[in-house]
């Protein structure tokens, strides 16, 4: 297995442009979690799915932010409308539930990261 | 809502010494997950070392181990024998049983003298 997986690494976008990145899981999680991170800060949680569903969204997640999980295999996060304040690196990770205890380690991806021009 | 929280922006160490990174967290859980993640520059996340609650015993991975001081809600990160290779970010995390999501401190930065 080769890991957590992302494309594009990095993406420039005009502003008001859609943006669509992909994030591939580890094949045998069934957790997938997306997080924003900006300059010089720890990682913000944006959603995260169970298998194809959604079970969790942020508040930083606006309506012009979507995601989706359809196979319940690999991701894809929408940023509709772009504004310079998407301007992030947006982490994908997965994880699967370690035996015996309830942790889940989670496992990132390279990122993807987004200009917003 | 948990918080995180590292007060150190920067460290540094001389090669071959030992650091100690700080953490501290807010949660009114009983139970729950601390990790600690490194990020070299423009490199991918990658988990170090996890401690759960229930344990009393700290967590050790070859040459990184962490006080968890539960009653303080405070958890260290001590790197041994520190190498060039160990200079990134480190960041602290939370996460809740059955975790949906981790919750970061805003990391610090480790830099590695020879």
């Amino acid at each position: 297995d080769t890991g957590v997986s992302q494309d594009p690494r990095h993406k420039i976008t005009k502003r008001g442009q859609n943006v669509t990145f992909r994030c591939d899981p580890i094949s045998e999680h069934n957790r997938l979690y997306w997080y924003r991170q900006t300059l010089g800060q720890g990682p913000e949680f944006l959603t995260y799915f169970q298998n194809e569903a959604q079970l969790e969204k942020s508040r930083l997640l606006s309506d012009r932010f979507s995601a989706e999980r359809p196979k319940g295999s690999f991701s894809t996060l929408e940023i509709q409308r772009t504004e310079q304040g998407d301007s992030a690196m947006y982490l994908c990770a997965s994880s699967w539930k370690r035996r015996g205890t309830g942790a889940y380690e989670q496992y990132f991806g390279p990122g993807t990261r987004l200009t917003v021009t | 809502a948990q918080t995180v929280t590292q007060s150190q922006p920067e460290m540094s160490v001389q090669e071959a010494e030992t650091v100690t990174l700080s953490c501290t967290y807010d949660t009114s859980e009983s139970d729950y997950y601390l990790f600690w993640y490194k990020q070299p520059p423009s490199r991918q996340m990658i988990l170090v070392i996890r401690q759960e609650a229930y344990k009393q015993q700290n967590a050790t991975e070859n040459r990184f181990s962490v006080n968890f001081q539960k009653a303080a809600k405070s958890f260290s990160l001590k790197i041994s024998d520190s190498q060039l290779g160990d200079a990134a970010m480190y960041f602290c995390a939370y996460s809740a049983p059955y975790g949906n999501k981790l919750v970061f401190g805003a990391g610090t930065i480790l830099r590695v003298k020879s």
